[in-house]
């Protein structure tokens, strides 16, 4: 069956360490997003790709980039963590036009910047 | 004034019992809109989309008002598997893309 998965599912790093977390999903979907979840916040958007080689800055982008250099995978970097990036993290993706549909997500990857 | 708004709850209700949520969005030229469900430590799901229609699937009902800009999810015989927070989520279309979701209203159905 196709899926979304991410990597790793639980994550404790320290201060200034670069860090990145895997996305891949295989339902051959061109759009991918990068969103974190935070008590009192919905998911907010930090990056989001249309396809291959494209891609956007969402609401809290800051400290964050991706690249798309295939259709399956969208994975998120934190250049240098802060303590404020402590949240789940959660990839999704949709098919159809630039984001206009339904979006399936990932399982989430809890990050604790220490 | 946030784009989408939603009562966080939570709402408390018996099994058996008809719950109703709303959510509210601030720009007019929004164009679809969804029903997401995200039990505890999980993703979100999508539970139904919204048309301007209204739509059902089962026990739930979904309701458009584009002139008072709001959103409805109607939950019939809630059941205990029906406890969960229920997140709106609004698409945008006005120059480039964007999604927002609520920030969730909590339920909690109880035996």
């Amino acid at each position: 069956d196709a899926e979304i998965t991410q990597s790793p599912r639980h994550k404790i790093t320290e201060t200034g360490r670069q860090v990145t977390l895997a996305c891949h999903q295989t339902w051959n979907h061109n759009n991918m997003f990068w969103y974190r979840q935070d008590l009192g916040h919905g998911l907010r958007l930090i990056h989001y790709s249309y396809g291959v080689q494209d891609t956007n800055k969402g609401e809290v982008s800051d400290g964050y980039s991706v690249s798309r250099s295939n259709t399956e995978d969208l994975p998120l970097t934190l250049e240098s963590a802060a303590s404020s990036q402590t949240s789940v993290y959660f990839c999704a993706s949709s098919d159809g036009d630039r984001g206009a549909d339904e979006q399936f997500f990932g399982p989430g990857t809890r990050l604790t910047v220490l | 004034r946030k784009e989408v708004e939603q009562d966080p709850g939570p709402f408390n209700v018996p099994e058996g019992a008809t719950v109703a949520f709303n959510c509210t969005y601030s720009n007019s030229a929004s164009q679809s809109f969804f029903w997401y469900r995200q039990d505890c430590r999980k993703e979100p799901k999508l539970l139904m989309s919204v048309y301007s229609s209204g739509n059902e699937d089962g026990r739930f009902t979904a309701q458009l008002n584009r002139a008072s800009q709001y959103i409805s999810l109607l939950i019939r015989d809630s059941k205990l598997s029906d406890s969960a927070t229920y997140l709106c989520v609004v698409n945008t279309r006005t120059g480039g893309f964007k999604t927002i979701f609520g920030a969730g209203t909590r339920l909690f159905v109880k035996a």
